[in-house]
Order: C-alpha cells, then structure tokens, then sequence
C-alpha cells in the first residue's frame, strides 16, 4: 500500500459545479497536511495548508483533515474554468506527494 | 530572485549521455529537494539536502543519479549514461527548514532522453 493514495481522475465539472478531492494515507504520525495546484508545465505552488485535524477555508477552497480516518479532502466551491488544473495532496512531514488529480472545469 | 529557478527549462540528450540539471534555491532556505514527475504520475522524491547536514540519498533510483549542493545554496543533479526512463520532469523545491514549512517549486527541467 501506498504511504499516499489519491485518485488520478482525470475530473471534469461544469462552470459552477462544487468539486470534491481526496487522498487517503497510511502514517497515523503525519501532522501537516498541504494541497499543492499544478498548472500545465509549471512547478505546484501551495494551495492550502493544515495542522492536525478541522476544516480550513480560504475563500472558495476548503480542506479537510479526518486523522481518525486518516483521510483529506479539498473542496472548490463555485468552480471556475481558472481552476483547471492538478491537484497534489502532500504530507509535508514525510515529503510524500500524491499522484495528483486532473481537474477540468468547463465553462 | 524571488523564486526557484531551474535550468535548463528542457533538456533533449542521447541515451548513454551525461546530464547536469540546476536548481537555484530561494535565498536563506536552508532545504532543498529534487524530484521527479513522470508523465501521469505523483511526485516522486529523489534527495533532500538540509544545511550542512548529509543529504537523504534515500529516493534515487540507481547510483546513476547523484547530486550535490555547493556552499548551502546552488544544486546540481547528475543522471549519468541516460536512459529512456529517464525522461520525466525534475522539480526542485527549497524551503526554510524540514518538516511543517512550505517548499517552492521551480518550473522544473523537461528531461527528454532518446
């Protein structure tokens, strides 16, 4: 089993739509959590950063950290064809990456 | 500069060739990562340098790849006689110290080997 698994899609949503990523991991001891975008033949930049377990939100994106079920979640709210692009889980204590999810958002 | 900076954005060589790959950390980040990203695929570690500390060799695939940082800053990755599995994208990354800190991409090196 991976230490990090995460669908690879590729996602596709309308303009608008509310968009739901995952990863499950496998080390009960990783503390930090980060979501990392990656446009096309760019390096990822950070999205979104967590400590622990809870919610986090900055403005239309939400993530999610579930210790007990050793799951993270991303959510987009009010998809915008801007968003399009892939979307990297990360355990920053471990530097474990994820496989990256495609997301499409078509206007 | 204000970001990562890798160079040469892309690289073309010929199986059995040497390449060199540099990355140009942030200024006063004291980590640096390499790894590689195959087509469709995650991140995949390579080697992490944190100060003046022995580097974590752990995620290079074959003694073909080395790298090394001069004077805490500039870092070289080495792929030694290439080959076509090495095609992939080689993302650097620094950031301020190991652990919870946010790492910077550099825009990678599109390593194309034929």
């Amino acid at each position: 089993q991976k230490e990090v698994e995460q669908d690879p899609g590729p996602l596709s949503v309308p303009e608008g739509a509310i968009v739901s990523l995952n990863c499950t991991y496998s080390n009960s001891a990783f503390q930090y959590f980060m979501w990392y975008r990656q446009y096309s033949r760019k390096g990822p930049e950070l999205l979104m950063y967590t400590y622990s377990s809870g919610n986090k939100e900055d403005g239309r994106f939400t993530a999610q950290v579930d210790k007990s079920s050793k799951y993270i979640s991303l959510f987009i709210r009010d998809s915008q064809p801007s968003d399009s692009a892939t979307y990297l889980c990360a355990m920053s204590d471990d530097m474990r990456f994820g496989a990256g999810t495609r997301l499409t958002v078509k206007p | 500069g204000a970001g990562v900076s890798q160079s040469p954005s892309n690289k073309v060589t010929e199986k059995g060739k040497d390449v060199e790959l540099r990355c140009d950390p942030i200024s006063g980040h004291t980590a640096l990562y390499w790894y590689r990203q195959s087509l469709g695929q995650g991140l995949e570690f390579l080697i992490y340098f944190q100060g003046n500390s022995a580097p974590d060799k752990s995620g290079l695939p074959s003694d073909r790849f080395s790298a090394e940082r001069t004077g805490g800053s500039v870092s070289t990755l080495t792929i030694q006689r290439t080959q076509q599995e090495d095609s992939a994208v080689y993302l650097c990354a620094s950031s301020e110290t190991r652990g919870q800190n946010i790492q910077y991409f550099g825009a990678g090196t599109r390593l194309s080997v034929l």
